[in-house]
């Protein structure tokens, strides 16, 4: 049974505009969760984290939402570019783990020009 | 970045022979993961690395083994490969420290013929 959820496997985009990717999970003892972006034939690259004490973290273009009571998170980036085509992967930590990360099957993002 | 090398990078293998691919971080990171990524799963952890010689079984660890005789090197081990083994194989470590990421390596692509 998947514990982090992605339930859009593409989303396509005009650049400039927001892409916003979303991810749902159901284990109650998650407490940071991360975005990662992979490129074809490269390792998953770190994007962005937020803690669940915190319900927004910006870093740039990126923003991350958590709404821990609807146990939902979300990864804005806006302006969207050509060059953040790539899967998206969610991914979640529980506390009291090895720090192990339990992912999401992945968004494939496409900014088309 | 963090320095994490996997080899090799690429490998074919027939059914039913030993497979060890190697995982090598030049980091000093504590943590050491496995995982392997097949379309629909996302990201799937395999067995992982708390320490040199604490090693813990994944969501996925049926016909995989581990060692880590070392801080730096994290080796997997199929005993006896099979075609649904047949998979992109990612290491990532991770330091000590509440709210931190994972890095990962390029992947290792492995078929089972």
């Amino acid at each position: 049974d998947q514990q982090v959820k992605q339930n859009s496997p593409s989303l396509s985009v005009q650049e400039g505009r927001i892409s916003i990717l979303n991810c749902d999970y159901t284990n109650s003892m998650f407490d940071y969760f991360l975005w990662y972006k992979k490129y074809p034939a490269e390792g998953p690259t770190f994007l962005i984290s937020i803690s669940s004490i915190k319900d927004k973290n910006e870093d740039g273009r990126f923003t991350v939402f958590l709404n821990k009571s609807a146990k939902h998170l979300s990864l804005h980036i806006v302006p969207s570019q050509p060059g953040d085509s790539a899967v998206y992967f969610c991914a979640a930590r529980a506390s009291g783990s090895a720090r192990q990360l339990t992912f999401g099957s992945g968004t494939q993002l496409t900014v088309l020009p | 970045d963090a320095g994490i090398t996997q080899s090799p990078r690429h490998k074919v293998t027939e059914t039913g022979t030993p497979v060890t691919l190697r995982c090598h971080q030049t980091e000093n990171h504590r943590y050491m993961y496995w995982y392997r990524q097949d379309p629909g799963h996302g990201l799937r952890l395999i067995h992982y690395s708390y320490g040199v010689k604490d090693t813990d079984k994944g969501e996925v660890s049926d016909g995989y083994s581990v060692s880590r005789s070392k801080t730096e090197d994290f080796l997997l081990t199929l005993e006896s490969a099979t075609s649904s083994q047949t998979s992109v194989y990612f290491c990532a470590t991770g330091r000590a420290g509440m709210n931190t990421e994972a890095f990962f390596g390029q992947g290792t692509r492995l078929t089972v013929v």
